[in-house]
C-alpha cells in the first residue's frame, strides 16, 4: 500500500490553464505539506496542514490555493500557470506538527509551456 | 545566508571507500535534523534522524550532530555505487528546512 500517494505523476499543461494536484496519505499521520523542487533540486515549502488547518503559507502567489477537505488529503489547485511555476511538487506527511520526519509522495511533474 | 546549506558537490567516492557529507545551519533553535537521500527522478526517502549531539549509527549511515557549531553531517562507511544520489539534509526549527542537497558519486 502507498503510504503517500499524489496525481497526477506528470502534468503537462500551457500557460494561463488551471490545474489541480491532489494527495492522500493512509498512515494516520495529522500533518500534511506540499514542497516544490526547482530545477536546482532545492526544496521548498509551500503549506502546511495540520489536521485540516493551515499552518504555514509561505510567500508563494495567490495563485496557488490549498484544500484539505480532511486530515488524510490536501489538494493543490494553481490558477492561471505561468512558466516559472514548472517544477516537481510533492506532498508529504508527519506524524503530528512539528515533530517527526516527513514521508514523501512521488511528486507531480509540472510542465507549463 | 541560507537556513541550511549543504556542498552541492558532486562529491565523487571510490567503491568501499567512505562518504562525508556536511551540513551547517543557522537556527540555533532547531531541535531535529533529518537525512534524505533523493534518487534522479524520485522522490526524497528518509535514511537517518538525529535529535541529540553526537554520533548515531544505522548500518552503513552514521550521522553526527554538533549543535554548539551548527552543523550535522553524514558517513557513508564502505560506499556502493547503489549510494549514487543526492543527499538532502533537513534542519527542523518552527518548521522543515531542507539544503539543497549534496550530489554523491560512488564510482566502481
Amino acid at each position: 500500500d502507498t503510504a503517500v500517494s499524489q496525481t497526477p505523476k506528470y502534468l503537462v499543461t500551457q500557460m494561463g490553464n488551471d490545474k489541480s494536484i491532489k494527495c492522500e496519505q493512509n498512515l494516520g499521520h495529522d500533518t500534511m505539506y506540499w514542497y516544490k523542487q526547482d530545477s536546482k533540486k532545492f526544496l521548498k515549502i509551500m503549506f502546511s496542514y495540520n489536521n485540516k488547518e493551515l499552518i504555514i503559507n509561505e510567500t508563494v502567489p495567490n495563485r496557488f490555493s490549498p484544500k484539505s477537505p480532511d486530515k488524510a488529503h490536501l489538494n493543490l489547485h494553481i490558477n492561471s500557470l505561468e512558466l516559472g511555476d514548472s517544477a516537481v511538487y510533492f506532498c508529504a506527511s508527519s506524524q503530528y506538527e512539528g515533530g517527526g520526519p516527513l514521508h514523501f509522495g512521488n511528486g507531480t511533474r509540472l510542465t507549463v509551456t | 545566508q541560507k537556513e541550511v546549506e549543504q556542498n552541492s558537490g558532486p562529491l565523487s567516492v571510490p567503491e568501499g571507500a567512505i562518504a562525508s557529507l556536511n551540513c551547517t545551519y543557522s537556527d540555533r533553535g532547531s531541535q531535529s535534523f533529518f537525512w534524505y537521500r533523493q534518487y534522479s527522478g524520485k522522490s526524497p526517502e528518509l535514511i537517518m534522524f538525529i535529535y541529540s549531539n553526537g554520533d548515531k549509527e544505522d548500518g552503513r549511515f552514521t550521522a553526527q550532530l554538533n549543535k554548539a557549531s551548527q552543523y550535522v553531517s553524514l558517513l557513508i562507511r564502505d560506499s556502493q555505487p547503489s549510494d549514487s544520489a543526492t543527499y538532502l539534509c533537513a534542519v527542523r526549527g518552527n518548521k522543515l528546512t531542507f539544503g539543497g542537497g549534496t550530489r554523491v558519486l560512488v564510482k566502481p
